[in-house]
């Protein structure tokens, strides 16, 4: 079975400042990965997944993660953030084989200062 | 191209009664997902179909909720008796059955009084 562990429930951040969201997964087979964020009152959005290929890969509204097969991780990272990245964002893993079924960490409740 | 749509947006009960949620998938998506999510957690599958077949259900309270996905496309998620603890949103989502993620509707919010 996969999980998917995020150990910080809420990272406070200054506007325009750098941050990294922490994901590690657990699985005995291979798996894709992935970052949604949540807006408020709102359904997941998709920022990013990883398939294979290269491990950094770039998202939507400047967001990026890296793959790091060997430490089982996939951090989000933004290097400027602004206020409305102000939001919850969910890591999620499935196995690159069979039925695609998603399975989501905690989240990481990111608040951006002004 | 339209999104997930799920109704109603919210929805306040009381305990022992019944309620329903009806999810239409992004056109072409053959899977769907029915996700609970508790507040301050992440999102919890109850069910997957796949076209019409449930692909898992593992998680899904059996002897109070069902699902069922009549013709492949819509879906409706039914939860009897209701308990306060089923307080929650219900995400449904949908997707090609393939890598390239799932798609979320916005949601019911469900309270149980």
């Amino acid at each position: 079975a996969q999980s998917v562990t995020q150990l910080d429930s809420q990272v406070p951040v200054f506007e325009e400042a750098p941050v990294e969201l922490r994901c590690n997964y657990s699985s005995s087979v291979s798996v894709y990965l992935f970052w949604y964020v949540q807006y408020p009152n709102q359904g997941l959005q998709l920022l990013l997944k990883y398939l294979s290929g290269s491990t950094l890969v770039k998202g939507i509204n400047g967001f990026e993660a890296e793959f790091n097969k060997s430490q089982t991780s996939f951090h989000l990272r933004k290097p400027s953030v602004h206020i409305s990245d102000t939001a919850e964002y969910f890591c999620a893993v499935t196995t690159t084989s069979g039925t695609y079924k998603y399975i989501f960490g905690t989240g990481t409740r990111l608040k951006v200062l002004a | 191209e339209a999104g997930v749509a799920q109704s109603p947006r919210y929805k306040i009960i009381e305990k022992r009664q019944s309620v329903a949620f009806w999810c239409n998938p992004i056109s072409g998506h053959a899977t769907l997902y029915w996700y609970q999510q508790i507040l301050g957690q992440g999102p919890k599958l109850l069910i997957q179909f796949q076209n019409n077949g449930v692909v898992d259900d593992s998680q899904l309270p059996k002897d109070r909720f069902s699902a069922e996905r009549l013709k492949g496309v819509d879906s409706t998620l039914k939860i009897q008796p209701a308990k306060l603890e089923d307080s929650a949103v219900y995400l449904c989502a949908s997707s090609f059955g393939d890598s390239g993620g799932a798609f979320f509707g916005q949601g019911t919010r469900l309270t149980v009084v």
